[in-house]
């Protein structure tokens, strides 16, 4: 199984609904980073989380750390196409490498 | 420009050629990062230079591929006798530091098929 999981692993939605997408850590999460990415292009940075209990915010997304659950969610507001894409967590690991999950395809409808 | 910038975009190559994949970090970055991605999963960590240092080669999948970072900016990777294995996108990014306090920017990947 993988070191981190994510959930769902695709989603569609109607344009201005909300929707959440999870990450899973089977190890303790000493920081946590969501990058969104389109087909045929690189990661896009959207946020890093580095405390328990951490909140963060940009335009419509939000991101939150449970340190204690080993767990980060990034939930997006009244969704856009915009927003469709790969949305992938990564989590630091010793050395300064990242891990990855495999993924959430987001797909919004208008 | 101002992103990491990779080339080719797009290589393809006949099992057991050898390739060469470029990389070109942010201006000022010092580390860099080689990732592998396949096609449906999210990307695997190749290795790690803090400048011109490899400190991490962990992740390289065999004695077939090597990494250098000669003057600690631009990086190249390097796969030898190449196999229909090694066919995925391979993904560069940097960051100011190494300490985990900074964001990895990645650049838009070099897609290689071995046919």
């Amino acid at each position: 199984s993988q070191e981190l999981e994510q959930s769902p692993q695709s989603l569609i939605v109607q344009e201005g609904k909300n929707l959440t997408i999870n990450c899973t850590s089977s190890k303790t999460l000493y920081g946590l980073y969501w990058y969104k990415q389109k087909y045929g292009e690189g990661l896009i940075f959207l946020m890093m989380l580095q405390k328990g209990g951490e909140e963060k915010s940009h335009e419509k997304i939000t991101a939150k750390l449970d340190e204690k659950k080993q767990q980060s969610s990034l939930h997006i507001t009244a969704s856009q196409p915009s927003h469709a894409g790969i949305y992938l967590c990564g989590a630091g690991r010793y050395g300064n490498k990242l891990v990855f999950g495999a993924g959430t395809i987001l797909r919004v409808k208008s | 420009g101002a992103g990491v910038s990779q080339s080719p975009r797009y290589k393809v190559a006949k099992r057991g050629q050898d390739v060469a994949l470029r990389c070109d970090p942010i201006s000022g970055h010092v580390s860099l990062f080689w990732y592998q991605q396949a096609l449906g999963q999210g990307p695997e960590f190749l290795t790690y230079f803090q400048n011109e240092a490899q400190l991490d080669k962990s992740g390289l999948p065999s004695d077939r591929f090597f990494a250098e970072r000669p003057e600690g900016s631009v990086s190249t990777l390097k796969i030898q006798r190449t196999q229909q294995e090694d066919s995925a996108v391979y993904l560069c990014a940097s960051s100011l530091v190494g300490n985990g306090n900074q964001p990895q920017h990645f650049g838009d990947g070099t897609r290689l098929s071995i046919l």
